[in-house]
């Protein structure tokens, strides 16, 4: 079966610090990948999607950057966090065709001071 | 462009009560529907989804949607609701040929016993 790995689970950094939030997925193929953030009462707001190594499509523009150096390895970056970063990160992986339902991992919840 | 709205952002019902919650989108061609719960604590999964046939759909844990296309809805029901069913409630919607799905705000349901 599938399953789908984020770390960390939690993360305090400060204002100004590098980031790297991790999500890998088991047990599939070529699967299409997503980043999202979750706001309280403002539902989820997609960053980054992929649909293959190396391709990284941006939603909205932000402090963040995201690669995929690898099928099933998705990465969240940023060089610079700002106070604003602050939130509860999910990934996410689909099957390809890509408007079957998602598969969400558990989250990184990241807290900037 | 596609929308969803989730009219209802904070629900408070007993338990025994029923539970309809609301979903409207926007978008001209053919559509899938999706609805996702969030127990506290867990990941976002899916409660049941519609793609096809009869728009009556049921998911998981008593469960059931209905997608009514002249009025863009997909409406979540339950016609007895416990305790345990309290979560937010997410309405997704993605289109034929798009990586993009797009998310309503959410719907918080607290349910007391």
């Amino acid at each position: 079966s599938q399953t789908i790995h984020q770390w960390p689970a939690t993360l305090v950094q400060p204002v100004g610090s590098p980031l790297s939030l991790e999500c890998t997925v088991e047990g599939t193929s070529n699967p299409n990948l997503y980043w999202y953030r979750q706001a309280a009462g403002r539902g989820l707001q997609l960053l980054f999607y992929s649909v293959g190594i190396g391709q990284i499509s941006s939603e909205v523009p932000q402090n963040l950057s995201a690669s995929r150096p690898q099928d099933r390895q998705f990465i969240l970056s940023s060089k610079k966090l700002l106070l604003s970063d602050s939130g509860f990160y999910l990934c996410a992986w689909s099957p390809t065709p890509a408007w079957n339902e998602q598969f969400f991992g558990p989250g990184t919840r990241l807290t900037v001071l | 462009a596609q929308s969803v709205s989730q009219h209802n952002h904070h629900v408070i019902l007993s338990e025994a009560a029923s539970l309809e919650l609301g979903c409207n989108y926007s978008y001209g061609g053919t559509v899938n529907l999706f609805w996702y719960v969030q127990y506290p604590g867990q990941h976002l999964q899916l409660l049941l989804k519609y793609f096809s046939g009869d728009p009556l759909v049921k998911g998981i844990k008593g469960f059931e949607a209905e997608f009514i296309k002249s009025k863009f809805s997909f409406n979540l029901r339950k016609p007895s609701v416990q305790w345990s069913d309290t979560a937010e409630y997410f309405c997704a919607l993605s289109s034929g040929g798009s990586y993009i799905p797009t998310f309503g705000r959410g719907t918080s349901l607290i349910v007391h016993p």
